[in-house]
């Protein structure tokens, strides 16, 4: 499959704790975002990298996110000290120079 | 990037063709017309977009206005796999970020 992967498909964590997820863009793409989606709600830009640069972060980025891109190819996204407010799901996506981007399956956060 | 308007919902029958309208009136003249859809628990898919001429490919067709203030998404024969929200994004070419409103939530009935 050579479309955005992301990792985990899931995660349960209580409140407080730190959880990490990853992911794959689609192999060339050096454009990558990542967005948040709350039941019911359209997904909302969190932060964009071009290769290995974080062009923009959101407000709704706090300082509890941190997301990174090293090498310009995957990408993970860490919330610290996680929050209820963080439950959502989690998007990844790709692009070459078009807007038009490919997501990933997503990442479900629930946070107890 | 300009503002859309979608009905909140809509429904169709199975074979039938779902014509979904959005309406971008303040749209400019170096933005594009970007349609993506979300079936239930996954992300977002893109179908189509285009500029100022009609665009069809394997998925659907795009009817844009000659003034450009609204466009239609047209799914020729629609299936149940085709239950899924809708999204209307306006959009220059030089952007990256995709502003998401509320979409359409298209029901297709067997």
């Amino acid at each position: 499959d050579t479309g955005v992967s992301q990792d985990p498909r899931h995660k349960i964590t209580k409140r407080g704790q730190n959880v990490t997820f990853r992911c794959d863009p689609i192999s060339e793409h050096n454009r990558l975002y990542w967005y948040r989606q709350t039941l019911g709600q359209g997904p909302e830009f969190l932060t964009y990298f071009q290769n290995e640069a974080q062009l923009e972060k959101s407000r709704l980025l706090s300082d509890r996110f941190s997301a990174e891109r090293p090498k310009g190819s995957f990408s993970t996204l860490e919330i610290q000290r996680t929050e209820q407010g963080d439950s959502a799901m989690y998007l990844c996506a790709s692009s070459r120079t078009s807007p038009g981007a490919f997501f990933g399956p997503g990442t479900r956060l629930t946070v107890l | 990037d300009a503002k859309t308007t979608q009905p909140t919902s809509m429904d169709c029958a199975e074979g039938r063709a779902a014509n979904l309208p959005c309406n971008h009136s303040t749209i400019s003249g170096n933005e594009y017309v970007y349609w993506y859809r979300q079936i239930h628990s996954q992300g977002p898919q893109y179908i189509i977009h285009g500029l100022k001429n009609n665009e069809t490919n394997e998925m659907a067709s795009l009817i844009i206005t000659e003034d450009r203030k609204s466009s239609t998404l047209i799914l020729p024969h629609a299936t149940l796999r085709d239950t899924a929200v809708y999204y209307c994004i306006v959009l220059m070419d030089s952007s990256y970020k995709l502003i998401f409103g509320s979409g359409t939530r298209l029901l297709v009935r067997p």
